[in-house]
């Protein structure tokens, strides 16, 4: 069975910290794919970034950065010069293969992180 | 384009009641999951549609059922309410599917069970 650990219930930081949000994974597949997505007080997910098992070269997208590491089972989440509108709950989540037949996947999503900035 | 829409936003039922959410996906669109979202469980997948059909189910009991129409919308079902159904139920859609594309996601339907 696949499971998504995030250990830090809650962060608190203040604005322009860096701050790097933990996700470790378990799964017995080989190929599997690894989200973040962040939860605003509105509600809904938005998507940040996806990453495929067989990619584990580091990502950056402006202030935010991603470290994939198998050897670990880690996909952590950093985001440099933190802003109060970065406060939300941050979700990683896992997609592996659902059957064996290959054709269907099912999304495990880790309990989150409440991120608070404070100015 | 428009986002994904659910309605009710917020929904207040007794137990032994039943109840109906709705999810109207992006255009073009032609896959919806749905998830259920507690404070003690997290977020859970509850299942996939695609086309009309359910091409995937989570671990979840018969009460809770779904459809989809020919226009892509979909609807979720939970009979006998119970209090532990009390939850923020998200919606989905993406354009083929499968949970390891992108999905997006609407603002939920937070239902309270009394």
């Amino acid at each position: 069975a696949q499971k998504v650990t995030q250990a830090q219930t809650e962060i608190s930081v203040v604005e322009k910290e860096d701050v790097t949000l933990d996700c470790v994974y378990e799964t017995r597949d080989t190929t599997y794919y690894l989200f973040w997505y962040k939860q605003p007080p509105s509600g809904e997910l938005v998507f940040l970034i996806r990453r495929n098992s067989f990619d584990e070269q580091n990502e950056i997208s402006g202030r935010y950065s991603w470290n994939f590491q198998k050897s670990t089972s880690s996909f952590n989440f950093t985001i440099t010069a933190s802003q109060v509108v970065d406060s939300a709950v941050y979700f990683c989540a896992l997609s592996e293969v659902y059957n064996s037949g290959g054709s269907n996947y099912k999304l495990t999503f880790g309990k989150g992180t409440l991120l608070t900035v404070n100015p | 384009k428009a986002g994904v829409t659910q309605t009710p936003r917020y929904l207040i039922k007794t137990r032994g009641q039943q109840v109906t959410l709705s999810c109207s996906p992006i255009s073009g669109h032609r896959s919806v999951s749905w998830y259920q979202q507690t404070p003690g469980q997290g977020l859970q997948f509850l299942f996939e549609y695609f086309s009309e059909t359910q091409r995937n189910k989570g671990n979840f009991p018969g009460r809770f059922s779904g459809r989809q129409f020919s226009n892509s919308r979909s609807e979720m079902n939970v009979s006998t309410l119970e209090l532990g159904d009390s939850a923020l139920y998200l919606c989905a859609s993406s354009p083929i599917g499968y949970s390891y594309n992108e999905q997006f996601f609407g603002p939920g339907t937070r239902l309270t069970v009394l």
